[in-house]
Order: structure tokens, then C-alpha cells, then sequence
């Protein structure tokens, strides 16, 4: 089993739709949780970052995080053709040293379409 | 404004070669990291660097070296590359409280 899984898609919706974007894992150490969006050709850059169990909202975006289960989910509101990218959910069990090392999922390709 | 810039953001050479991509951050950051990308794999740890001068394996390590003798510069060499090695790398840094940041990526292609 590997330590973060996340389904790759693609997942296409409508312009407006409330997209859910969701990642399980194993390793219940894991304390740090973030999500990075990836536009095609150029880097993963840091959309929400939590710490713990709970919810962060930031604009249209929406971060859970439910530790009892493994999961964490990201969710869009009112989403719009430039967040079509892929999202990659990452985590770790601390911040320095090895254990602040992060562990990615491979990606979920979104496309929001007009 | 510079952040994080990775250079080549392109290459092409041959199996055997030594090749070094480079990677320069101006935020002072003590941590940087060095990432392959491959489809159906992810992002995949090569080295991180938790300051100049130290240096650790990550997953997929074996036939790549890295050093780090200023904060700024974290550069990653392929001693001899193999085909196997194509692949879109990235480099990222944090400091120690923060997230990681990433750079735009060298696309590698290995003949």
C-alpha cells in the first residue's frame, strides 16, 4: 500500500461546479497537510496548507482534513477554467529533518470546462 | 522578486554524460530539496540539504550527487547519464517553520 494515494483522474466538470478533491493515507503520524496546484509545465505551487485535523478556508478553496479517517480533501467553489491544472496533495510528519520531508500523491488532472 | 530559479529549463545529452542542473533561491532559505517527476510515480525525493554543507539521500538517490556549499545554490549532478534519468526535475526550498516552495523545472532528456 503505498503511503499517500490520490485517484489521478482526469476529472472534467462544468464552469460554476464545486469540484472535491480527495486524498488517503496511512501513515497516521502525519501531522502537516498541503495542497499545491500544478499548471502544465511549471512547478507545484502551494494553494492551503493545514496543520492537525480541521477545516481552512481560503477564498473559494476549502481544505479538510479528518485524521480519525486518513483523508484529506480539498474542495473549489464556483470554479473557473484557470483552476484547471493538477492538484497534488502532500503531507509530512514533522517540519525539519527527515520527518519534514514531504510525501506526494501523484496528482488529480482537473479541467473546468466553460 | 526571483524566489526560486532552476536552469537549464531545458536539456538534451547523451547516456553517459555528467550533466548538472542548477538551482538558485534568494529567500535564504535553509532547507532546499531536489524532486524528480515521472508519470504514474509523482514527485519523488532525490536529495534535500537541511543547511550549506549537509546533505541526505532520498528515495531515489543512486546515480545522482549533490552539493551544497552556499545557502543560495543547491546543484544536482548526474555523474553518467542513463536513459532511465529523463525525466522533469524540481527543486524546492523552506525555511524551517514554513512549506515548501518550487522552482519551474529543467526538462531532461537523455538519448
Amino acid at each position: 500500500q503505498k503511503e499517500v494515494e490520490q485517484d489521478p483522474g482526469p476529472l472534467s466538470v462544468p464552469e460554476g461546479a464545486i469540484v472535491s478533491l480527495n486524498c488517503t493515507y496511512s501513515n497516521s503520524a502525519f501531522q502537516y497537510f498541503m495542497w499545491y496546484r500544478q499548471y502544465s509545465r511549471k512547478g507545484p505551487e502551494l494553494l492551503m496548507y493545514t496543520y492537525s485535523s480541521g477545516n481552512k478556508e481560503d477564498g473559494r478553496f476549502t481544505a479538510q482534513v479528518d485524521k480519525s479517517s486518513k483523508y484529506i480533501s480539498l474542495f473549489i467553489r464556483d470554479s473557473q477554467p484557470s483552476d484547471s491544472a493538477t492538484y497534488l496533495c502532500a503531507m509530512s510528519v514533522n517540519y525539519g529533518g527527515s520527518q519534514g520531508n514531504l510525501i506526494f500523491g501523484k496528482g488529480t488532472k482537473l479541467s473546468v470546462k466553460p | 522578486d526571483a524566489g526560486i530559479t532552476q536552469s537549464p529549463r531545458y536539456k538534451i545529452t547523451e547516456t553517459g554524460r555528467q550533466v548538472t542542473l542548477m538551482c538558485h533561491q534568494t529567500w535564504s532559505h535553509s532547507y532546499m530539496f531536489w524532486y524528480r517527476q515521472d508519470l504514474g510515480h509523482g514527485l519523488r525525493l532525490i536529495y534535500y540539504s537541511a543547511a550549506a554543507d549537509i546533505t541526505d539521500k532520498g528515495e531515489v538517490s543512486d546515480g545522482y550527487v549533490v552539493s551544497r556549499s552556499k545557502t543560495e545554490n543547491f546543484p544536482l549532478t548526474l555523474e553518467s547519464a542513463t536513459r532511465s534519468q529523463t525525466s522533469v526535475y524540481f527543486c524546492a526550498s523552506k525555511d524551517a517553520t514554513g512549506p515548501q516552495h518550487f522552482g519551474d523545472g529543467t526538462r531532461l532528456s537523455i538519448l
